[in-house]
């Protein structure tokens, strides 16, 4: 079955500087892959959707990468603000005939970005 | 503004009582789910709802669970005898505009079972 690695529980980055989440997974590539923002107490937030035949997307300072070779996506939210310091969680699709939401989400990584 | 409001925002309850946390969307929609998250775990699927029946739903989703869209805005989750380890944020979610799959949460449930 289909699982997700989030590397680092946690990030710890000076303000300014570029945070690079890591979501690995073991299986099939899925059709996309999502990342969310989780506050504590809070629910998810999504932030960005990419798509198999994409290699790149961005939104603002925030760009995500999707290497269906190394099964492997990479976050990157650059000029960090301590605003930006949250859990962020990494999402797939369960499997093909699955519904659209019934995603798979990593353990998240939690960033703290130092004033 | 969140995109579905959810209620209760916590609620404490005992061992084998039944507990029904409930979900109003915003906007109309036909898509909606419930995810859960044991504190310091990872959010987990529930269920799926398409035009008011189950589309899909997980091995975590047992008899103990239903889901109800009573008067067709109000989306329910029922769990009938909860146990302790069904203490957990429960989210309800909305399908995105786009149809590509992205969620839009709630801000969630927060369920303690004594």
């Amino acid at each position: 079955s289909q699982k997700i690695e989030q590397n680092s529980e946690a990030l710890n980055i000076q303000e300014g500087k570029t945070a690079t989440l890591t979501c690995n997974y073991t299986n099939y590539s899925p059709a996309y892959l999502q990342w969310y923002r989780q506050d504590p107490g809070r629910g998810p937030v999504f932030l960005l959707l990419i798509r198999e035949n994409e290699k790149e997307k961005r939104k603002e300072r925030l760009k995500v990468t999707f290497d269906t070779t190394l099964k492997q996506s990479l976050f990157h939210i650059t000029a960090s603000q301590p605003a930006d310091s949250a859990t962020y969680l990494c999402a797939l699709p369960r499997g093909y005939g699955g519904s659209q939401g019934n995603l798979i989400f990593g353990k998240g990584t939690k960033l703290s970005v130092k004033p | 503004e969140p995109e579905v409001t959810q209620t209760p925002s916590h609620q404490v309850t005992q061992m084998g009582q039944e507990v029904i946390l409930r979900c109003v969307p915003i906007s109309n929609h036909l898509y909606f789910y419930w995810y859960r998250q044991i504190l310091g775990q990872k959010v987990e699927f529930l269920v799926s709802f398409y035009n008011n029946e189950i589309s899909e739903k997980s091995e975590i989703f047992d008899d103990q669970f239903s889901v109800e869209r009573p008067d067709g805005s109000n989306f329910t989750l029922k769990i009938r005898s909860t146990k302790l380890e069904d203490s957990a944020m429960y989210f309800c979610a909305r399908q995105g505009l786009a149809g590509a799959g992205e969620l839009f949460f709630g801000e969630g449930s927060r369920l303690t079972v004594l």
